[in-house]
């Protein structure tokens, strides 16, 4: 089982729409949550952390955090053309201390 | 602009040459790692600096050398590389290892091509 597994999509989703990533972790005890955005032939770009169960909210971003079940998700509001990109689900894990990133999913917000 | 340089942004080397990689960091952060992306892969963790001391060396091969002088700076030297290691290096910092310090930032990476 891989540590942080992302569907690699591609996820189409039309303009305006709400777009759902996922991500799930195997490491029980990890313990900080991030996605990140990649545009193709980028670096990475922060987008949010989590660190609690529950949702965080910023701007037309959320993540949402189930320790229980093991998975990190990213909902995108109002889906723009501009959205389209890899999106990387990283987990710091609690065995290791390192950050694992998933091989990502990629969206694409089609007008 | 994440406040995390690097150079070159694009490299081609023959696999006898030496070379380096720069990353600076304008952020104040004590940690600084250095990633590899190949294509399809997800991103691997290679070396880390703490405090500009070496914590995290992933089992990579001898013919990259990192070296951290101060917390702001960081290298990856090069030499007698295979056509395989071509790839997108990324640098990273944090302000530190562990606790709510830990997001990393990254620079704009590099592309290595190996011939």
């Amino acid at each position: 089982q891989k540590e942080v597994e992302q569907n690699s999509g591609p996820l189409s989703v039309p303009e305006g729409a709400i777009a759902s990533l996922n991500c799930t972790y195997s490491d029980r005890g990890s313990q900080s949550f991030f996605w990140y955005r990649q545009y193709s032939g980028k670096s990475p770009e922060l987008i949010m952390f989590i660190y609690s169960n529950g949702d965080k909210e910023d701007g037309r971003f959320t993540a949402q955090l189930n320790k229980a079940s093991q998975y990190v998700s990213l909902l995108i509001r109002d889906s723009q053309p501009s959205d389209s990109a890899t999106y990387l689900c990283a987990v710091r894990t609690y065995n290791t201390d390192k950050l694992i990133f998933g091989t990502g999913t990629r969206l694409q917000v089609f007008p | 602009e994440t406040g995390v340089t690097q150079t070159p942004r694009h490299l081609v080397m023959g696999m006898t040459n030496k070379k380096s990689l720069k990353c600076e960091q304008h952020l104040g952060h004590n940690a600084m790692y250095w990633y590899k992306q190949s294509a399809k892969k997800p991103l691997e963790l290679m070396f880390v600096y703490s405090l500009e001391e070496r914590v995290e060396n992933n089992s990579v091969p001898s013919r990259f050398s990192p070296e951290c002088p101060n917390s702001s700076h960081l290298f990856l030297h090069l030499h007698t590389l295979q056509p395989e290691d071509s790839a997108l290096y990324l640098c990273a910092s944090s302000q530190d290892r562990d606790g709510t310090r830990d997001t990393q930032y990254f620079g704009p990476g590099t592309r290595l091509t190996v011939l």
